[in-house]
């Protein structure tokens, strides 16, 4: 069972680039959860998201963010016109159901605006 | 609020026990997540509390106090390898039943 897949690992955009983050939930899990993380501080929540439905987008900008998790395929996090302050890590996590149990992270896309 | 407190950082001997403390405000709660995450990777799972008491994992066990709005995680037998930051996290319907993290504490274990 192959945990939580998030591609690319890396990715590097020129400022007002477009970046596209994906993430595959563990086989079994229909709720994805999006954080963005700057270097040396703490996990932020940005989107929580279920199979065509968004729960919670609360921490997401209003602007040039948007995420999906489609009925076939992986969640996608899209950054439109990117600028250098969107440069972090972009961590996706799984749980099977609503969080009573466990939730499982992905090993981030670390995006970098130049 | 969602307040949840952690020290920012903590320093230990090997082969000695620390003990990370997180406080948070109990409305809405439902439970509480401890992650260990070294720098440049992602966050892994280390334990999930609901009840109150103390819940051991082989060198790392965690305690939940739920009406004082208390958590701890206690490392025994430090290695270097454990050397991390710890994030605690609460999840509960009042909070939209996601993760809320605190900052983190950064443990830097010597030798």
């Amino acid at each position: 069972n192959a945990g939580v897949m998030q591609n690319p690992r890396h990715l590097v955009r020129r400022r007002g680039q477009e970046a596209r983050l994906r993430c595959s939930p563990m086989k079994g899990h229909s709720h994805v959860y999006w954080y963005r993380q700057l270097p040396e501080e703490g996990l932020k929540f940005m989107v929580y998201l279920q199979k065509e439905n968004i729960i919670d987008e609360s921490g997401m900008p209003k602007e040039r963010f948007s995420a999906e998790f489609p009925k076939e395929g992986p969640s996608i996090l899209r950054i439109q016109q990117v600028v250098r302050g969107d440069s972090a890590a972009y961590f996706c996590a799984s749980s099977p159901q609503v969080l009573n149990t466990e939730a499982f992270f992905g090993q981030g896309t670390r995006l970098t605006v130049v | 609020g969602q307040n949840i407190d952690q020290p920012t950082e903590m320093t230990a001997t090997e082969g000695a026990i620390v003990q990370i403390n997180c406080t948070y405000q109990t409305s809405g709660f439902n439970g509480l997540f401890w992650y260990q995450q070294h720098a440049g990777e992602a966050p892994t799972f280390l334990s999930y509390n609901v009840l109150d008491g103390l819940e051991e994992k082989g060198r790392f066990s965690s305690f939940l106090s739920r009406s004082k709005g208390y958590s701890y995680l206690l490392l025994k037998e430090l290695q270097m390898k454990d050397s991390a930051s710890y994030l605690c996290a609460k999840v509960g319907r009042e909070y939209g039943n996601k993760l809320v993290f605190g900052a983190g504490t950064i443990l830097r274990v010597k030798s």
